[in-house]
This record gives structure tokens, C-alpha cells and sequence, in this order.
């Protein structure tokens, strides 16, 4: 299996830009989990799905964040409008239902907003 | 909520052990993590301890896991430069929110040749 997925790996973008991450998890994995890491703050949970369906969205900062995971092998994060302090790391990881916390983890997608 | 502390920083020379902390504050944690993050990469699983044991070693790694003062460690034994890298604890409460973790704000280990 190639692992979880994210593109893109970089992404620059001006102020108020829609911005679209993605990314395949490792198929059969039921769960789905969107992190975001800063300097600052560290590696935050923002939304995690299980099979296809959001249980919590509590770690997502504001309205201008949405998830959608539309099916199993696919799920993408937007912000719109951007702002300046959404730039971070976003990581996406994937789990199995039988596995108790080994989380596997893309190589994250870096943005930067300028 | 729960709450998972360490250490910023550790240095140590090629060759001698390395130990890093963690502290906990969730007593229903029923698995506790450790996972390494190279540069540039995401996170990766070292190793984990069921809470129910007070350790565990493969290879290199040996975790102790003190529940009553809720502190676990890493110690990497005969520590390499390919080990510099940031090392996260992290734990599970599998009654309550299976799938979830949460993650301490990260060790950096710098190696010294």
C-alpha cells in the first residue's frame, strides 16, 4: 500500500484565497483525521471521520473550515476565506477499526498564506 | 479535559541513552503512544503500552509506564544522529473516544556526534 495521501505538499496562497487540502487514507481504514501543526501550538485535532461520517468537529477553529469526506478513499479540507495565521502543517492520518490508536499519518501539506 | 505533557528539549551525545518524559492526566487512558516525526515528514508509531503493564522493550526502546504518578518515558538505548527527531506521547481512552488521541506538544532530540 502507498500510505495516506495528501497533495499538495506546498501550497502558497495571498490572503482570502479559497484553499483546498486532500487526501486518500489507506484503504480499509475506517477512521479519518485531520490534524494541523504549528510552532506554536503544536499538533491540534481538527475533524475526525468514521466510515465517511464526521464524529467530532470540535478541534475545527472557525466557520471559514469545512470537511467533507465524500467516500472512503477520499476526503478534502478547505478554508475560505484564508487568513494569514492558517498557515501550519496539515496532516491527514488514517486507522483501521481493529488497530487501538496507530494512527498513520501523510506527509502533510504546507501552507502558507501570504 | 485531558492533558499531555513534556519536556521541549533534549540533547545528548551519539552513543549514550536518551530518556524523555511524559506526564498524563487522563486515569481511564487505556494505551499510551509514543511516535517519532523526522524533518519534513508526518508522524510515525514507535511503540505503545497497554496500561495495564509497567513496560516494555523492542530493541533500542524501552518504555516505563508509572500509572499511579501518571508518567511514562522512552529511553533509547545506544542513541544514533539518525534518531534527531521530534518524539510525541500520546494517549487513548478507548471507553470514551476510541480513535482519538491526544498528542503532548512534542520532544526535539538533537543527537551530537
Amino acid at each position: 500500500d502507498a500510505g495516506v495521501i495528501q497533495s499538495p505538499r506546498h501550497e502558497v496562497t495571498e490572503m482570502g484565497q479559497e484553499v483546498t487540502l486532500r487526501c486518500k487514507p489507506i484503504s480499509g481504514h475506517d477512521y479519518l483525521f485531520w490534524y494541523r501543526q504549528t510552532m506554536m501550538r503544536g499538533l491540534e485535532l481538527l475533524i475526525y471521520f468514521n466510515n465517511n461520517v464526521p464524529i467530532d468537529d470540535s478541534g475545527m477553529p472557525e466557520d471559514r473550515f469545512s470537511a467533507k469526506m465524500p467516500n472512503a478513499s477520499f476526503s478534502t479540507l478547505k478554508i475560505q476565506p484564508s487568513e494569514p495565521r492558517d498557515s501550519a502543517v496539515y496532516f491527514c492520518a488514517s486507522s483501521g477499526t481493529r488497530d487501538t490508536g496507530e494512527l498513520f499519518f501523510g506527509e502533510g501539506s504546507r501552507l502558507t498564506v501570504l | 479535559g485531558e492533558d499531555v505533557e513534556q519536556s521541549l528539549f533534549l540533547s545528548v551525545r551519539e552513543g549514550d541513552s536518551s530518556v524523555i518524559n511524559c506526564t498524563y492526566t487522563d486515569s481511564s487512558s487505556t494505551y499510551l503512544y509514543w511516535y517519532k516525526q523526522e524533518p519534513g515528514a508526518g508522524l510515525q508509531l514507535l511503540t505503545y503500552i497497554f496500561s495495564n503493564m509497567d513496560m516494555k522493550q523492542d530493541q533500542r526502546l524501552t518504555v516505563l509506564l508509572n500509572k499511579k504518578d501518571k508518567h511514562l518515558s522512552l529511553r533509547i538505548a545506544d542513541t544514533q544522529t539518525g534518531d534527531s527527531a521530534i518524539y510525541f506521547c500520546a494517549e487513548i481512552n478507548g471507553g470514551t473516544s476510541y480513535g482519538k488521541l491526544t498528542f503532548g506538544q512534542g520532544t526535539i532530540l538533537t543527537v551530537h556526534p
